[in-house]
């Protein structure tokens, strides 16, 4: 099955500074990758996804980039504020499946944005 | 558009109890039908899934059971509770057909067995 590592597993910025969190697959069939935010108390929410045939995706200051031959995808949240303080999440799929998408979730990266 | 709907927010039961949790989806069919734990607030495990009625698969064993009566209904349960059942309980679904389809969560319930 799909090993997924994510690191690191807090991290502090200053607000407009950049946060970089990574994570390691080891299937490397694999083709889709999400990221997920959870802040406290609420439900984990998907920010962007990627799939294998491109090596990188933006949505105004989240980035995610795919290295497949490393077996590792990275998500980049540029001009950080207080309100990107929350879990992020990495997933890949196990793909065994005949159907539907089986997720492995990274542990989680515990955000803070100081003001 | 889609709905996941979950329900109670908030439990709290003693130790030896039952326990019911229900989830129910709009807005599509035959989703594929998913029951996470969340621990400390960290790490996502997969406790149960479903691609169709009466289809369940379980992740880990444990003291916890699924069922899926309807096409959009995934119901969670326990004959007796244990300590070690806290925890926050995700439904989740995502669309039936195909690979690459994102999960999509309920708001959760927080459950603390006391």
């Amino acid at each position: 099955g799909e090993n997924v590592e994510q690191h690191p597993s807090t991290l502090s910025v200053q607000e407009g500074d950049s946060a970089v969190i990574k994570c390691t697959y080891s299937d490397s069939a694999s083709n889709y990758f999400p990221w997920y935010k959870q802040e406290l108390g609420k439900r984990p929410q998907l920010i962007i996804d990627i799939r294998s045939n491109v090596g990188e995706k933006k949505d105004q200051r989240i980035a995610v980039t795919l290295n497949k031959t490393a077996k590792h995808f990275s998500l980049h949240i540029t001009e950080t504020q207080p309100e990107d303080s929350a879990v992020y999440f990495c997933a890949a799929p196990r793909l065994q499946e005949t159907s539907g998408s089986r997720l492995t979730f990274g542990e989680g990266t515990q955000l803070t944005v100081n003001p | 558009s889609q709905t996941i709907h979950q329900w109670p927010a908030t439990l709290v039961q003693p130790v030896g109890s039952p326990l019911s949790l229900e989830c129910t989806v709009e807005g599509t069919s035959n989703p594929n039908l998913y029951w996470y734990r969340q621990a400390a607030g960290r790490g996502l495990q997969l406790l149960f899934y479903s691609v169709g009625i009466g289809q369940i698969s379980s992740e880990v064993p444990q003291n916890l059971s699924a069922s899926r009566p309807q096409d959009r209904q995934f119901i969670l349960s326990s004959k007796k509770l244990l300590l070690s059942d806290s925890g926050f309980y995700l439904c989740a679904w995502s669309f039936g057909s195909g690979n690459n389809s994102p999960l999509h969560f309920g708001n959760g319930t927080r459950l603390t067995v006391t």
